[in-house]
């Protein structure tokens, strides 16, 4: 089975830019949740989409916006860009709705905000 | 406000020393709690998970977690590390879809 691919990888904007964010969920799997790990943190919880449509928002301003396509793959889309959005952002999914689903991270795509 | 919290920011053992990472969580209701590992250079991985049932979970390599309840504690143990050990491990809880986790805890197990 394939994991959970996130790109781009590593990527630098300047403050006020939009950034989209890509993610392809494990095979097998219908729910996505992204997170925001900034440095020496632990991921804070962004969204999750289950089916298509958002299944739960964290404490993230509405710039922060998600898609999630048929095939399960998700976007992370990050309007007017701020310093402090520097961070790794992390893709996971799991399947079925329920939050306590077992979740299988990627790599992450880290994000430098200048 | 529903939060994990983990006290210990970075510990260093030497192989064969027994673990216990403490992790706390605040939570109203129903949680279910996990611990996670990232070794280096590796995705974020489970060890074990906690839903209901025994208090005492065992996940993989040996690890296992106690949940007590009227001590807001989920904490993680292990007997003996090894140097393939070393790694972050986060602490995380889940109520409603809304999962929280710790700051995470770096160790370090010197051969």
């Amino acid at each position: 089975e394939t994991g959970v691919t996130q790109s781009p990888t590593h990527l630098i904007k300047t403050r006020g830019q939009q950034v989209t964010l890509r993610c392809s969920s494990q095979s097998g799997h219908n729910t996505v949740s992204w997170y925001q790990q900034a440095l020496g943190q632990g991921p804070q919880f962004i969204f999750q989409y289950y089916r298509e449509e958002e299944n739960g928002r964290g404490n993230f301003p509405p710039r922060f916006s998600g898609l999630q396509f048929p095939n399960y793959s998700s976007e992370l889309n990050v309007n007017a860009l701020e310093l402090d959005d520097s961070a790794l952002y992390l893709c996971a999914s799991s399947f079925g709705r329920a939050g306590a689903n077992v979740l299988t991270f990627g790599a992450g795509s880290r994000l430098t905000v200048l | 406000a529903q939060s994990v919290s983990q006290h210990n920011h970075h510990v260093i053992l030497s192989e064969a020393a027994s673990l216990e990472l403490g992790c706390n969580y605040s939570y109203g209701g129903t949680v279910n709690l996990f611990w996670y590992v990232q070794y280096p250079g590796q995705h974020l991985q489970l060890l074990l998970k906690y839903f209901s049932g025994d208090p005492l979970v065992k996940g993989i390599k040996g690890f296992e977690a106690e949940f007590i309840k009227s001590k807001f504690s989920f904490n993680l143990r292990k007997p003996s590390v090894q140097w393939s050990d070393t790694a972050e491990y986060f602490c995380a809880g889940v109520n409603n879809n809304d999962m929280r986790f710790g700051a995470g805890t770096r160790l370090t197990v010197k051969p």
